[in-house]
């Protein structure tokens, strides 16, 4: 079956600290994807990553950066000099290819609430 | 590009009315849509997988006929909760996306229902 944990229910951090989101998840599937999503306060789910599971190459998109460990199945998520505009609530999720990679299966989320 | 729109955003009706939601691709075409309920401080639930054309298919445990979806046009799915109830008050979000079937989710801004 599967399943994604984010340990973390809520983090506050200072403005320019550097914070990382912990993302482990489950899955019997071979070949599957994972998500980051971001939710601001305003509701709507903004789209930041997708990886698939044949590439476990590191990615950074300006402050932020996405470690992806198979071995270990985790894929971390790390916002570097936070802002307070990044105070969201941070969802994790995995689809695995044997459903068409349609079904999305989120993580609990993470609140990040960015002081300034 | 990818953008989800989402109406209305918030709604509040008496027990008993039945509430219509859109959810629209305005830049793509969306060969399958979905949609999401989410409790307050909670996840993201799928409720429904619509493809264009076909019926939709729902999770276990939302009832069919109580949440009807239409997914007439490759931009547009609805979801009627019909004679609602308290209990159905939630933040509802849709999401589409389009081929090939590895594309990611794109979410509109979701919708706040409360009944009274």
């Amino acid at each position: 079956a599967q399943k994604v944990t984010q340990a973390q229910t809520e983090i506050s951090v200072v403005e320019k600290e550097d914070v990382t989101l912990d993302c482990v998840y489950e899955t019997r599937d071979t070949t599957y994807y994972l998500f980051w999503y971001k939710q601001p306060p305003s509701g709507e789910l903004v789209f930041l990553i997708r990886r698939n599971s044949f590439d476990e190459q590191n990615e950074i998109s300006g402050r932020y950066s996405w470690n992806f460990q198979k071995s270990t199945s985790s894929f971390n998520f790390t916002i570097t000099a936070s802002q307070v505009v990044d105070s969201a609530v941070y969802f994790c999720a995995l689809s695995e290819f044997g459903t068409g990679a349609n079904n999305l299966f989120f993580g609990t989320g993470t609140r990040l609430t960015v002081i300034p | 590009g990818a953008v989800v729109s989402q109406h209305p955003s918030w709604v509040i009706c008496k027990s008993g009315t039945s509430v219509k939601i859109e959810c629209r691709s305005l830049d793509f075409q969306a060969t399958t849509m979905f949609w999401y309920r989410q409790f307050p401080k909670q996840s993201l639930m799928l409720m429904a997988t619509s493809n264009e054309g076909s019926k939709a298919t729902y999770e276990q445990g939302v009832e069919k006929d109580k949440f009807l979806i239409n997914h007439a046009s490759l931009t547009l799915s609805t979801l009627t909760v019909t004679s609602a109830h308290p209990e159905d008050s939630s933040f509802y979000i849709c999401s589409a996306k389009q081929r090939p079937s590895n594309q990611p989710q794109h979410f509109g801004d979701g919708t706040r229902l409360s009944i009274l």
